[in-house]
């Protein structure tokens, strides 16, 4: 009931094409889902996040979008830069504050 | 820019020495949490203060793990007796009710 999934586990894009990472999760009553991006020996950085009565959330080239009634959301990049390459971290929240993570996805955009 | 700060930044030790890790939340946040990570398991939360109380540390080996948070400026994480399989990246991160967390650069460890 609290895990996240997340998928793929690997994401291999052209420069210029577009990234998405899919997650899903079981417990209805997660109120907070923020995505993360990490670069290698750094922390997690939060990067967009959206909470279950919208549908979808856009910042820059990064779009969230949420399927309540599927219990899955994702993570879209637009215009995929090498810059972008990171490993990308789902989460949903309870509370606003504890966060169950998804296992992460290593993203690789080439030149 | 507001950063959480953890020391040290990689430790190398053998098996057995105890092991402290540090962590200045941002100034004001009154969570802290402390995650490890590694390739197997992935981000585990390991323990979660609200205003310097623990709530949550059940996802810390008791018999050897210990989190605390002295005063509002610092939080600890100590391991003792350390094992090899401890070995991972330990982060903290410090937030907001209500509000996304701030995860510091980590703590880098290796129990030979």
């Amino acid at each position: 009931q609290q895990q996240v999934k997340q998928s793929p586990q690997s994401l291999i894009v052209q420069k210029g094409g577009i990234s998405i990472i899919n997650c899903a999760y079981e417990n209805t009553a997660f109120d907070y889902f923020p995505w993360y991006q990490q670069f290698p020996g750094k922390g997690p950085a939060l990067l967009i996040a959206i909470r279950p009565d919208v549908s979808e959330k856009k910042e820059g080239r990064f779009t969230i979008s949420f399927n309540k009634s599927a219990k899955q959301f994702s993570l879209h990049i637009m215009d995929s830069q090498p810059g972008d390459s990171a490993t990308y971290f789902c989460a949903a929240s309870l509370d606003g504050q504890n966060f169950v993570f998804g296992p992460g996805t290593r993203l690789s955009v080439l030149p | 820019d507001a950063r959480v700060t953890q020391t040290p930044r990689h430790k190398v030790t053998e098996m057995g020495q105890e092991v402290t890790m540090r962590c200045q939340p941002i100034l004001g946040h009154n969570t802290v949490f402390w995650y490890r990570q590694t390739m197997m398991q992935g981000l585990e939360l390991l323990a979660y203060f609200r205003n310097r109380a623990p709530l949550d540390d059940s996802g810390m080996p008791k018999d050897r793990f210990s989190a605390e948070m002295p005063d509002a400026t610092l939080a600890t994480l100590k391991i003792q007796p350390s094992e090899p399989r401890d070995s991972a990246v330990y982060f903290c991160a410090s937030g907001l009710v209500h509000r996304p967390q701030h995860f510091g650069d980590g703590t880098r460890l290796s129990i030979l």
